[in-house]
């Protein structure tokens, strides 16, 4: 079974800077993916980033960049430029790789973006 | 496109009343799923199914069941609510790469 871990339960940031929310995961699978997922107060769950984990280089989507160590096992997310949209729960979470589509996440980190 | 839309979006049941979430997708997905969240935590999957008539256990499906008799369906169904129960519920289908979720049922069970 995956296990999913995220060390900050909550995390602020000032508007306009950068901050790197952690995770880290346990499998012995070698084919899988990763996700950030975002939980705004609405709490509808929003895609932010994926990775395959047979691509070494690191995703990126716009402001929204993982730093990807798979021998170390981790997946961080930083966001540059932060803003107030960026408010919300973030989840970290693992897929295997052809089984199903079946998600496991981490506990969360709330993030508040402060004027 | 109506993505994933799930009904109701609030409910409050009596300890031992059963129930059924319904979830539905427009999106010719196969692959389709139950979650819950907990205050504090992340997503625990409850069932999943892989295509109309195919269904699994995930991690947390006692007191669940599902059904999937359409690919557009997937409906979960609380036997005898517990205040256990007492969560989110989140539906999601999903392609090979990217799941969608749908917006969530909060159920109290008192």
């Amino acid at each position: 079974a995956q296990t999913v871990t995220q060390s900050q339960p909550e995390m602020s940031v000032q508007e306009a800077e950068t901050v790197t929310l952690s995770c880290t995961y346990d499998t012995s699978e070698n084919n899988y993916y990763l996700f950030w997922y975002k939980q705004p107060p609405s709490r509808q769950m929003i895609l932010v980033i994926r990775q395959e984990a047979y691509k070494q280089q690191n995703a990126t989507e716009n402001r929204f960049s993982v730093n990807f160590q798979k021998a170390a096992k981790s997946f961080s997310l930083k966001i540059s430029d932060s803003q107030l949209g960026d408010t919300a729960m973030y989840f970290c979470a693992f897929m295997k790789y052809n089984a199903g589509n079946m998600l496991t996440f981490g506990g969360g980190t709330r993030l508040m973006v402060k004027p | 496109n109506a993505g994933v839309t799930q009904t109701p979006k609030f409910q409050v049941l009596k300890t031992g009343q059963s129930m059924t979430l319904q979830c539905a997708q427009d999106m010719n997905h196969e692959y389709m799923s139950w979650y819950r969240q907990d205050p504090g935590m992340g997503l625990r999957l409850i069932h999943y199914s892989v295509g109309a008539g195919i269904t699994d256990q995930g991690e947390v499906p006692n007191g669940y069941n599902v059904s999937r008799s359409t690919t557009e369906d997937f409906p979960l169904r609380l036997l005898s609510a517990a205040p256990s129960q007492t969560s989110v519920y989140f539906c999601a289908s999903s392609t090979l790469l990217e799941q969608f979720f749908g917006p969530g049922t909060r159920l109290t069970v008192l």
